[in-house]
């Protein structure tokens, strides 16, 4: 079956600590993308790849970082800088621009 | 710049026909998403409108007009299960890559 899959479901953070989300997909996409989602909010975008080894920030990087050295690939890090960094991250792909983009199952991450 | 407002929440009866609305001030944009999202879960796709008028798709349609700025997603025969959050995004010309989300109506449906 192809889609998309993240881990891990629930992730929990130290202070200090940077921690990193995996997103994986087998659809075959070109473009993948990172949003965190808050309570109440819409998604916001923080990172895009169009294609592999290449990556852009979004609205919302700053406390974050990626890396697209595969297809099929396209971690988050978490960094410190991130200071409020609780939130529901969900991963999407696509095969291009303008093309609909289609989520995996989300990570919530949790600050302890 | 891009704003896209739509109700925090609705509720409605199983049975009944509901229609969500989204407007939005935008200089230009490629084409209008609607997404469902059942709590703690993954947005699901629902439709995409590029032209004025209606899509339909079995009970859920999507009708967009951009001289108004306005969008509003109808679904018929509501289900206990069609309560969720439905978001509207749009993908905006300078960008296609990115979709820009409102915030989501949240979805009741009663018996």
């Amino acid at each position: 079956d192809g889609g998309i899959t993240q881990s891990p479901k629930y992730l929990f953070r130290k202070e200090g600590q940077n921690v990193t989300l995996s997103c994986e997909q087998n659809l075959n996409h070109d473009a993948m993308y990172w949003y965190r989602q808050d309570p109440g909010q819409g998604l916001r975008l923080i990172y895009y790849s169009q294609i592999v080894n290449d990556f852009q920030k979004g609205d919302i990087a700053e406390g974050y970082s990626v890396s697209r050295e595969k297809k099929e690939s396209f971690p988050l890090t978490v960094t410190s800088a991130q200071k409020n960094p609780t939130a529901f991250y969900l991963c999407a792909s696509s095969y291009g621009s303008q093309e609909t983009q289609y989520f995996g199952p989300g990570t919530r991450l949790l600050v302890l | 710049g891009q704003n896209i407002d739509q109700p925090t929440e609705m509720t409605a009866t199983e049975g009944a026909i509901v229609q969500i609305n989204c407007t939005y001030q935008t200089s230009g944009f490629n084409g209008l998403f609607w997404y469902q999202q059942h709590a703690g879960e993954a947005p699901t796709f629902l439709s995409y409108n590029v032209l004025d008028g209606l899509e339909e798709k079995g009970r859920f349609s999507s009708f967009l007009s951009r001289s108004k700025g306005y969008s509003y997603l109808l679904l018929k025969e509501l289900q206990m299960k069609d309560s969720a959050s439905y978001l509207c995004a749009v993908s905006p010309l300078d960008s296609s890559y990115k979709l820009i989300f409102g915030s989501g109506t949240r979805l009741l449906v009663r018996p």
